[in-house]
C-alpha cells in the first residue's frame, strides 16, 4: 500500500514569492492535514481537509491556505513568502472516521 | 504555558538498555495519544496510537497513559542502534486531526 506522497521534496525561494506544495494521502484516506516543521517551534498543525473542506485550522495568517480535491488530494500554498516560512512541510492523511495519523517524508522549503 | 511538554534530550544509552520517554499535558480533555519516531531528514513515522489509559504493547514497544497524572511514556525494551532517532508525542481532544506534538526527544544508542 502506497504511503502519503508529497511534491516537490525540495525547494528554494526568494522572500515575497509564492509557492504550492501537493500531497497524495493513501488511498482509502479522506483526511488530509497539514504541518509546519522548525526547529524552534517544532511541529505546528496548519489546517485540516475532509470531503473537500477545512474541518480545522491552526493559528498561522492568512498567506497559508489550502484545498483539497474530490479525489482527496490535497495542496497548500504560501504567498508572500517570509525567511520565517523556512521549514519542513509535512502532510498527514488518516481515515475518514480519524484516528492515526500517517505522514509524508515532507517538503523542504527555504526561503531566501 | 505549551500544551504538550517534552524533554529535548538527548538522551544517549547503551545498546540493549530499557529506554523511557515521557510527556506531560496540561489539556485535561486530550483523549488520543500517539508516539511518532523521526529520522534526520525524514517525516514521522507512526509507532503507537492510543485513547484510552493504561499500557499498550507492540514488540519491543509499550505506550503508557495517565490521564489523571496528564503524562504519557513510551518504553522500548532492548534498544538497538537503529532506534537512534527523535521521537514526538501527539495528542489530541477528538478523533480528527488537529494534534498538538511535543518538540521530540533525541534518542542515540550507542552500540
Amino acid at each position: 500500500k502506497a504511503g502519503v506522497t508529497q511534491t516537490p521534496r525540495y525547494l528554494i525561494k526568494t522572500r515575497g514569492q509564492q509557492v504550492t506544495l501537493s500531497c497524495s494521502p493513501i488511498s482509502g484516506h479522506r483526511s488530509v492535514s497539514w504541518y509546519q516543521q522548525t526547529p524552534g517551534q517544532g511541529l505546528q498543525f496548519l489546517f485540516e481537509y475532509f470531503s473537500e473542506t477545512q474541518r480545522n485550522k491552526g493559528n498561522f495568517p492568512g498567506r497559508f491556505s489550502g484545498r483539497q480535491f474530490s479525489n482527496s488530494r490535497s495542496e497548500m500554498n504560501v504567498s508572500t513568502l517570509e525567511l520565517g516560512d523556512s521549514a519542513l512541510y509535512l502532510c498527514a492523511s488518516s481515515r475518514p472516521e480519524g484516528g492515526e495519523l500517517f505522514f509524508g517524508e515532507g517538503s523542504r522549503l527555504t526561503v531566501l | 504555558q505549551k500544551e504538550v511538554e517534552q524533554d529535548p534530550g538527548p538522551l544517549s544509552v547503551p545498546e540493549g538498555a530499557i529506554v523511557s520517554l515521557n510527556c506531560t499535558y496540561s489539556n485535561s480533555a486530550f483523549q488520543y495519544f500517539m508516539w511518532y519516531r523521526q529520522y534526520s531528514r525524514k517525516g514521522p513515522e507512526l509507532l503507537m496510537y492510543t485513547y484510552s489509559s493504561g499500557n499498550k504493547e507492540d514488540g519491543r514497544f509499550t505506550a503508557q497513559v495517565d490521564k489523571s497524572s496528564k503524562y504519557i511514556s513510551l518504553f522500548i525494551r532492548d534498544s538497538q542502534p537503529s532506534d537512534s532517532a527523535t521521537y514526538l508525542c501527539a495528542m489530541s481532544v477528538y478523533n480528527f486531526n488537529k494534534f498538538y506534538f511535543g518538540s521530540g526527544t533525541k534518542l542515540n544508542v550507542k552500540p
